[in-house]
Order: structure tokens, then C-alpha cells, then sequence
């Protein structure tokens, strides 16, 4: 079974607008992390946010948010005034265990945001 | 304060030949991990280096080898090249311990495997 799921290929914003990337995981281990990235077409995956599967609250970073339902498996990303320069892919990932059980990362197959002018 | 930072940007090799990839972590990390992205998927996890060792290692076969140096830097290498390999690699340096989620990514190497 997929770890990580991402069931939106593409999407498409207006600029200014919010908009809502999917993700969903799959993970029996009590203490885990959800990452999400941006990768811009240069390459680079850009850290957006982390949740902690222990943390009472969802995650924010500026215009970024993570709706993290525990019970559900989902952290869906939460872009808020959508600007052109968020068009990029944007990638979840998992990392599970603690702290010191290592940093791999489980990627899903990533979302391509298109921001509309 | 310098980030992760990879070498070469670009790299072209034929089917069979050997390749090494290298990687400077961000400044003050001590563990380099390398992942594989091939094109209109998300990376892949090869393997984690920590205090000169491999730690985790992800699902690659033996032809994929690491090394990590004292001053934190790390090579990725890569033997009997396939044209399936040809991907962009992507370094990630991080900090153990309580902050080890603060996980930074270089701009990768991409390799053509003709």
C-alpha cells in the first residue's frame, strides 16, 4: 500500500485565492512527521511546514497551514493568498518514528499548482 | 550561512560507466541523506549517512554506495550505470537530534544515462 497518497495530479488557483493540496498517509507507527515541500521547476525542494503526530495544534508557517486529522490520515496543505510564485510541484512526505529513529522520508507523487493571473 | 550545496549540476554518462555524485551539507548538520527523483515522480530514499556510517538504507541495490568524510560532506556513488538511473539526486542535509526535522535539501544533480 502507498505511504504517502497525493490524489490531485494538477490544480489550478486563481492569484489571491486559497487553495487546498491533498494528502493522505498510511502508517501503524505511533510517532511520526509530516513534511510538505515546494519544488520549483530549478530542482531544489523548498521546507514548507512539519507537523508532529503528537502536536495538539496544526501546524502554520505564513501563508502556509497544515489541517492535520489524525483520525482521518490526511495533512492537507493550506496555501492562503495564492501568489504566481507559488506555482510550483509541492510534495508531502512522512517520516516515522521518533527522533532519533533517522530522517527518511516517504514522499508521495506530488501535486503541480498552477497559480492563475 | 551557506546551504546544502551539490556538485556537479549537470552530468552525462553512458550505460556502464561509474558516476560519483557529491554533497556539502548546510552549515552545522551532521547527517546527509540522498534520494532519488526520477522524472514526474517524488524522490526515493537511497540511503542516510551519520558519523561517517550508513544508518538507514532505502530499497537500491548494492550498485548504489556512500561515503561520509569528518567534515560532514558526503559522495554518492554509483557503478554499472543502467539508463534507469538517470534521475535527479538529491541531497538533504539535517541535525540529529531534537530538531532533526529541520531537513534541507540541495539543488540536486541531474544524470543522463545514455
Amino acid at each position: 500500500a502507498q505511504k504517502i497518497t497525493q490524489t490531485q495530479p494538477g490544480m489550478f488557483v486563481q492569484e489571491k485565492e486559497a487553495v487546498t493540496l491533498d494528502c493522505t498517509y498510511d502508517t501503524s507507527d505511533p510517532s511520526y512527521g509530516l513534511f510538505w515541500y515546494k519544488q520549483p521547476s530549478s530542482g531544489e525542494m523548498i521546507f514548507l511546514i512539519y507537523q508532529g503526530s503528537y502536536d495538539q495544534q496544526n501546524a502554520t508557517e505564513g501563508r502556509y497551514s497544515l489541517n492535520f486529522q489524525k483520525a482521518r490520515k490526511s495533512a492537507n496543505l493550506v496555501i492562503s493568498a495564492s501568489q504566481l510564485g507559488d506555482s510550483a510541484m509541492y510534495f508531502c512526505a512522512m517520516r516515522e518514528g521518533g527522533n532519533n529513529a533517522g530522517n527518511m522520508l516517504t514522499f508521495g507523487g506530488g501535486t503541480r499548482l498552477m497559480v492563475k493571473p | 550561512d551557506a546551504g546544502v550545496t551539490q556538485s556537479p549540476t549537470h552530468l552525462i554518462k553512458t550505460r556502464g560507466q561509474q558516476v560519483t555524485l557529491r554533497c556539502s551539507p548546510k552549515s552545522g548538520h551532521d547527517t546527509v541523506s540522498w534520494y532519488q527523483q526520477a522524472l514526474g515522480q517524488g524522490p526515493q530514499f537511497i540511503f542516510q549517512y551519520y558519523e561517517e556510517e550508513e544508518r538507514q538504507r532505502g530499497n537500491f541495490p548494492d550498485r548504489f554506495s556512500g561515503h561520509q568524510f569528518p567534515n560532514y560532506s558526503s559522495e554518492l556513488n554509483v557503478n554499472a550505470l543502467l539508463l534507469g538511473d538517470s534521475a535527479l539526486y538529491l541531497c538533504a542535509s539535517s541535525l540529529r537530534g531534537p530538531r532533526t526535522y529541520e531537513q534541507y535539501f540541495g539543488p540536486g544533480t541531474r544524470l543522463t544515462v545514455t
